[in-house]
């Protein structure tokens, strides 16, 4: 079974800390996303990686920058938090090649409160 | 960014009856439709990925279809169980941009 564990299940953080979240996967997927969602909104993307070193942004990379140097870990930072960051963050992964076609594999999400 | 609407926002169904809720896509530039089922405190869990104009697919007493001409896809439940109460999310996505997801159907199955 494809594993995607999330380094914390709920996280509580103060304005302004740089805050990380860690994704890792077990299956040597060469995809891998970082979504957010909020209630009436759905997921949302905010970046995506389709190799090691690669990253992209999605609908709403503003406030968030990535990291990927190993092909299984898939970090998610927040360099200043602010309150409109609270939210559930979950990681998902996915093969490789056209990633719109391949099933994504998700973790169990991260609960961040930023007071 | 591309738009993916899901309806009913919710959906209250008696143990039993069989039901269905749709997902409306762009159809310019399709690649492929996801569903997934996402329960409470757990994680979204794949359902069906189609790519082919008229497909179905099956899984149990689950179906989808898929219309990629008209931008849409139904997903069938016959004989609502309590352990299909879930959020039913479905995806889309065109180019480079990856998936876009709708906000889901809130699916309540009542004993």
């Amino acid at each position: 079974d494809v594993k995607v564990t999330q380094s914390s299940r709920y996280l509580v953080k103060r304005t302004g800390e740089k805050v990380f979240l860690e994704c890792v996967q077990d299956m040597d997927h060469e995809n891998m996303f970082w979504y957010r969602q909020d209630p009436g909104l759905g997921l949302r993307l905010i970046y995506f990686s389709y190799d090691v070193k690669m990253k992209e942004k999605g609908d709403i990379p503003e406030g968030y920058s990535v990291s990927r140097e190993k092909k299984e870990r898939f970090s998610l930072i927040l360099e200043s938090a602010s309150t409109n960051q609270t939210s559930m963050y979950l990681c998902a992964s996915s093969f490789g090649g056209r990633a719109l076609t391949d099933t994504q594999y998700f973790g169990p999400g991260t609960r961040l409160t930023v007071l | 960014i591309l738009n993916v609407e899901q309806s009913p926002q919710s959906l209250h169904v008696q143990e039993g009856d069989s039901t269905n809720f749709t997902c409306s896509f762009p159809s310019s530039n399709f690649y492929a439709l996801h569903w997934y089922r996402w329960e409470t405190a757990k994680s979204p869990e794949a359902l069906f990925v189609m790519t082919l104009n008229g497909d179905e697919k099956k899984k149990g007493r689950i179906s989808a279809t898929l219309n990629t001409k008209e931008g849409y896809s139904y997903l069938y439940i016959k004989g609502s169980q309590p352990e299909d109460s879930a959020t039913y999310l479905c995806a889309s996505g065109g180019g480079a941009d990856g998936l876009t997801f709708g906000k889901g159907t809130h699916l309540i199955i009542q004993p």
